[in-house]
């Protein structure tokens, strides 16, 4: 069985500060990780998402995920957060053969000035 | 191209009253998924389907049934609704895996926020 930890289910972080979102999964085959965003009152976004190749991936407004198999992680960092960041983000993972995703419980990251 | 829309938005139920939300998509989807999202807990995935015809299964499929008789369409049904259903479900939809290493992303609705009284 395959699951995804978000250890933090609220992270307050003042505009213009770095923020770094964890995410732990366990798995025995191999996986493809992803970083799901949901604004409020809105469905979920995908933000950007590990398959292969380089373990650094970025999204287009600024955030950056790094995948590392030893410790099974896929944190979510961004070096300066704006207000409009402000958002619940998920972690998911799904294995190679399988036709679903397994979401963490979210991490709700509150911007303030 | 309207993407995933999911009908209604907003809905009250009685216990026991019985009721069907309606995903739809347009992108010529193979896959489509049904969610559930409470605090603190995530989204969990109640049923889904790999093709017209097809459903399984996901966490908590238990009080919800699925109905995919055209591609575009996916139905979830409360047939006895209880106040632990009261809840934002979510339908999703992707391509299949078939030639994309895994990698497709899924496409999500709005969401149905559902009370049950």
């Amino acid at each position: 069985a395959q699951s995804v930890t978000q250890l933090d289910s609220q992270v307050p972080v003042f505009e213009e500060a770095p923020v770094e979102l964890r995410c732990n999964y366990s798995s025995s085959v191999s996986v493809y990780l992803f970083w799901y965003v949901q604004y409020p009152n809105q469905g979920l976004q995908l933000l950007l998402k590990y398959l292969s190749g380089s373990t650094l991936v970025k999204s287009i407004n600024g955030f950056e995920a790094e995948f590392n198999k030893s410790q099974t992680s896929f944190h979510l960092r961004k070096p300066s957060v704006h207000i409009s960041d402000t958002a619940e983000y998920f972690c998911a993972v799904k294995r190679g053969t399988a036709s679903k995703l397994t979401f963490g419980t979210g991490t709700r990251l509150q911007v303030t000035l | 191209n309207a993407g995933v829309t999911q009908t209604p938005k907003f809905r009250v139920l009685k216990t026991g009253q019985s009721m069907t939300l309606l995903c739809a998509q347009d992108m010529n989807h193979e896959y489509m998924y049904w969610y559930r999202q409470d605090p603190g807990m995530g989204l969990r995935l109640i049923h889904y389907s790999v093709g017209e015809g097809t459903t399984a299964k996901g966490e908590v499929p238990d009080g919800y049934n699925v109905s995919r008789l055209k591609k575009q369409n996916f139905l979830l049904g409360l047939e006895s609704a209880a106040p632990s259903q009261t809840s934002v479900y979510f339908c999703a939809s992707s391509y299949s895996d078939l030639g994309l290493a895994g990698g497709n992303e899924q496409f999500f609705g709005p969401g149905t926020r559902l009370t049950v009284l």
